[in-house]
């Protein structure tokens, strides 16, 4: 099992639209956690960090489930300009530990 | 706002050729890594730093080397390219403390031909 995992997708969906996806971790001592938007042959840029109450930003939420070792997106509204790939990461015990899932890849059509 | 900035956006070089990937962040971060990043494959980890002179090997160093003499820059070496090493290469930068999140450049793309 890897231990950091996230369905690939794509997940195609209509504008105006909420989807959701998940990101499953194996390490239970993991420490922090962020999602990450990455546009198509550019690099990462931080969405949000994932905090143990759940937080908003605007139309995206995240939420963290440590009972069940996931964490969670979700876009309401979603826009044409939502379209990407979304990274999960998360860090384990160390500074220094961080692993990445290898994405989910939303596209939003009109 | 966190700038790192990586020194070439595209790079082709030669079977066999040293290359030279440079890396420079402006928020004094002690923190620095290095990435590549394939299809299918996600982020991997070459090597980080988390001082002046201090290197560390991530998951994937063989074929790599570091240079951090100044704080703010953090160098990727190549030592004699090879084509397997085609990729997208990702340098980052962050403060200490488990809250916080990575800082990209914005890659540098090399083809080894």
């Amino acid at each position: 099992r890897k231990e950091v995992e996230q369905d690939p997708g794509p997940f195609n969906v209509p504008e105006g639209a909420t989807v959701a996806f998940n990101c499953t971790y194996s390490n239970s001592a993991s420490q922090s956690f962020f999602w990450y938007r990455q546009d198509c042959r550019k690099e990462p840029k931080l969405l949000m960090s994932v905090y143990s109450s759940g937080n908003e930003d605007g139309r995206f939420t995240a939420q963290l489930n440590r009972a069940s070792q996931y964490i969670s997106l979700l876009i309401r509204d979603s826009k044409l300009s939502d379209s990407a790939t979304y990274l999960c990461v998360v860090r384990g015990d160390s500074n220094y530990q961080l692993i990445w899932g290898a994405g989910t890849k939303l596209i939003i059509k009109p | 706002d966190v700038k790192v900035t990586q020194s070439s956006r595209y790079l082709v070089k030669r079977t066999g050729e040293k290359v030279f990937l440079e890396c420079v962040q402006d928020m004094d971060h002690e923190n620095m890594f290095w990435y590549r990043q394939d299809p299918g494959l996600g982020l991997r980890l070459i090597y980080f730093s988390y001082d002046v002179k201090m290197k560390e090997k991530g998951d994937i160093p063989e074929g790599y080397s570091v240079s951090r003499e100044k704080k703010e820059r953090f160098s990727l070496i190549l030592e004699s390219a090879s084509t397997n090493q085609t990729s997208m290469y990702l340098c980052a930068s962050t403060e200490p403390g488990r809250s916080s999140p990575l800082h990209f450049g914005n890659g540098t793309r090399l083809t080894v031909t």
